[in-house]
């Protein structure tokens, strides 16, 4: 059963740039949340999507952009990168069940460095 | 202020020892807690969640205070891979924040022998 995965594992892009992050669920999962984590701070909160639909939203700019494909993967799109953008980027899965105890599984990450 | 603060340490603890990591929330109204672990440069995982009677999962005990809005981890008999940085988790768990995890910063642990 494979896990969460994530791609690509790095990235490099310059200012202005735009990015494409992509995240495959866990096998039977059908929501996806995804969190930006800077150098030596814990996971933000940037989005989740549900039945293909952004369902929540963090404090991140209309630059950070997501969709929701059928079988239940994910994109995050990031637009005009900054300098401060860079960050490991990690896709978690879960069951959107209602509950608050659904355990998240979280993939390895995109670690993008924008020069 | 931060839904979850966290000291970053770091400890640094000989193996055998014993050591207890804190962390507070600030929304009262937080209905889910855990702790990750995360290795250097990989993704969090789940060590455990946290329960208000308490729990206990081999070395590792953790407690919930909601009156103080406090979390704690106890690690006995540390191991050299116990190694990592300890990442304190919230889930308030409610409404528009159903599903979103707050997470602190992060302690980081080093384990020496």
């Amino acid at each position: 059963d494979a896990g969460v995965t994530q791609s690509p594992t790095h990235l490099i892009k310059t200012r202005g740039q735009q990015v494409t992050l992509r995240c495959s669920p866990k096998s039977g999962h059908d929501t996806v949340s995804w969190y930006q984590q800077a150098l030596g701070q814990g996971p933000q909160f940037i989005f989740q999507y549900y039945e293909e639909e952004e369902r929540q939203r963090g404090n991140f700019p209309d630059r950070f952009s997501g969709h929701q494909y059928p079988n239940y993967s994910s994109e995050l799109n990031v637009n005009a990168l900054l300098l401060g953008d860079s960050a490991l980027y990690l896709c978690a899965s879960s069951l959107y069940a209602g509950t608050a105890n659904n355990e998240q599984f979280f993939g390895p990450g995109t670690r993008l460095t924008v020069l | 202020r931060k839904e979850v603060e966290q000291d970053p340490g770091p400890f640094n603890v000989p193996e055998g020892a014993t050591v207890a990591f804190n962390c507070t929330y600030s929304n009262s109204a937080s209905q889910s807690f855990f702790w990750y672990r995360q290795d250097c440069r990989k993704e969090p995982k789940l060590l455990m969640s946290v329960y208000s009677s308490g729990n206990e999962d081999g070395r590792f005990t953790a407690q919930l205070n909601r009156a103080s809005q406090y979390i704690s981890l106890l690690i006995r008999d540390s191991k050299l891979s116990d190694s990592a940085t300890y990442l304190c988790v919230v889930n308030i768990g409610r409404g528009s924040t159903l599903g979103r995890l707050y997470f602190g910063r992060g302690t980081q642990l080093t384990v020496w022998p």
